[in-house]
């Protein structure tokens, strides 16, 4: 099985803050690789798929990048709503999209 | 609108049975692959099963395999998952979602992205004596 790791796990920043998450695959998944957001006690909202593809709403300040093992979710300026957990999904097993492990974002 | 609802969670002892459902609303449900996500309290997410639309195939977590069943009945619009031989870890928030997907077509080929795009709330799974 392909194995999802992220770093940082947890992560204190400010609003207006630059923002950036890694994840990476075990192995290469070309740009299979999509990124929740979650809040406590509440469902996982898709941010963005194929790598780099915004989901329709998700504001603009957040961006992804990268392919083969090595991926990144930055968020251009924080915002107050943005604090929350954020995880990566690969899908290049066709349909077993299994998840990082996240990286919580919260308020320094 | 477009909508899961999630039910048939509760305490259970260890060792004893559970069927979670899922019912879908405001889309073709035969026409999406469907999936089982838990949340261990505290913990990240983890993808637990999965059936294709039509019911041809499924596959599941090492984690779950042999003790759970996905299955659906689309006549019903209802996804299911029967859950035998419960354990403590088992306890968790379980999750169904739907299997979104884009297409792509470039000079290299064609390549399918498949995603998460619709979730329940969950329902919560508690295995304790």
């Amino acid at each position: 099985d392909i194995q999802m790791t992220q770093s940082p796990s947890f992560l204190s920043a400010s609003v207006g803050d630059r923002v950036t998450i890694t994840c990476r695959a075990s192995q290469s998944i070309g740009s299979y690789l999509n990124w929740y957001q979650q809040y406590p006690g509440k469902t996982p909202k898709l941010l963005i798929f194929g790598a780099s593809t915004l989901q329709g709403g998700v504001p603009s300040r957040f961006s992804g990048s990268g392919s083969g093992t090595h991926f990144t979710l930055t968020i251009s300026s924080l915002q107050p709503e943005d604090f929350a957990t954020y995880y990566c999904q690969q899908s290049d097993t066709t349909l077993r999209l299994t998840f990082g492990p996240g990286t919580k974002v919260e308020i320094k | 609108q477009v909508q899961l609802v999630e039910s048939g969670g509760g305490v259970v002892q260890p060792g004893r049975s559970l069927r979670l459902s899922c019912a879908a609303s405001g889309f073709t449900f035969s026409s999406y692959a469907m999936h089982w996500v838990r949340q261990a309290p505290g913990k990240g997410l983890e993808w637990v099963a999965v059936m294709f639309h039509d019911g041809s195939n499924e596959e599941y977590a090492d984690s779950v395999k042999g003790r759970f069943t996905i299955s659906r009945d689309n006549s019903k619009n209802t996804l299911y998952l029967q859950m035998n031989s419960l354990r403590g870890e088992d306890t968790a928030v379980y999750y169904c979602a739907r299997t979104g997907k884009d297409i792509a077509v470039v000079p290299a080929g064609v390549f399918y992205y498949y995603y998460m795009d619709v979730w329940g709330k969950g329902t919560t799974v508690i295995v304790s004596s």
